[in-house]
């Protein structure tokens, strides 16, 4: 089944320490984000990369970091840096030919201890 | 940034009414995208609008594509419980080689049974 995979589900920071959420997807796709989601903000934009090895800050990049280094998989990193990390992180991708259809994994809920 | 207005924000129907919501902004967009997100999942696509003036159904659900191209709206007819979510508009355009998305803050709708 072709999707989009982030794991894990539910992860809890301690401060200080930096965490990782995982995305994967075996669409193909060219073009992957992450999303921070909070209640009534819909969804903001964190970093993206359009292709292996390249990726931009988004709207709210700061304590964030990601990572490139295959089609598949672009890694988060929340550092200790971000200060109120708590949230609902979302991950979606898009192919070339249909780049402003995003397709969305079933998110991470990270909470701090 | 590009903000796109949504509303409304939240709403309570009986099962059985039609719904509508909408979006609006003061930018041109080239496609007009309509989400549902599930509580604790990730946004699912219900429909891509690509025409100004394309009006486009998906079962009980019809969007249309702003003539002006700054608006969209998204109607549910006969609602049912398994409606209830949150309805993201979200709005596509050319910047620089990248399809930037814009994504609206969300419309919570309930059902009542």
């Amino acid at each position: 089944d072709g999707g989009i995979t982030q794991s894990p589900k539910y992860l809890f920071r301690k401060e200080g320490q930096n965490v990782t959420l995982s995305c994967e997807q075996n669409l193909n796709h060219d073009a992957m984000y992450w999303y921070r989601q909070d209640p009534g903000q819909g969804l903001r934009l964190i970093y993206y990369s359009q292709i292996v090895n390249d990726f931009q800050k988004g709207d709210i990049a700061e304590g964030y970091s990601v990572s490139r280094e295959k089609k598949e998989s672009f890694p988060l990193t929340v550092t200790s840096a971000q200060k109120n990390p708590t949230a609902f992180y979302l991950c979606a991708s898009s192919s070339g030919r249909d780049g402003n259809i995003q397709y969305f994994g079933a998110g991470t809920r990270l909470s701090v201890l | 940034g590009q903000q796109l207005n949504q509303s409304p924000q939240s709403m309570f129907i009986q099962e059985g009414e039609d719904v509508s919501m909408n979006c609006t902004s003061s930018s041109i967009f080239n496609t007009w995208l309509w989400y549902k997100q599930d509580p604790g999942e990730g946004p699912v696509l219900l429909i891509a609008l690509y025409k100004a003036g394309e009006l486009t159904s998906n079962g009980r659900l019809t969007a249309q594509f702003g003539i002006t191209r700054k608006d969209s709206f998204l109607n549910i007819s006969a609602s049912i419980p398994s409606d209830v979510g949150i309805y993201f508009c979200a709005a596509a355009e050319d910047s620089g080689g990248y399809q930037k998305v814009t994504f609206g803050i969300g419309t919570k709708l309930q059902v009542i049974p």
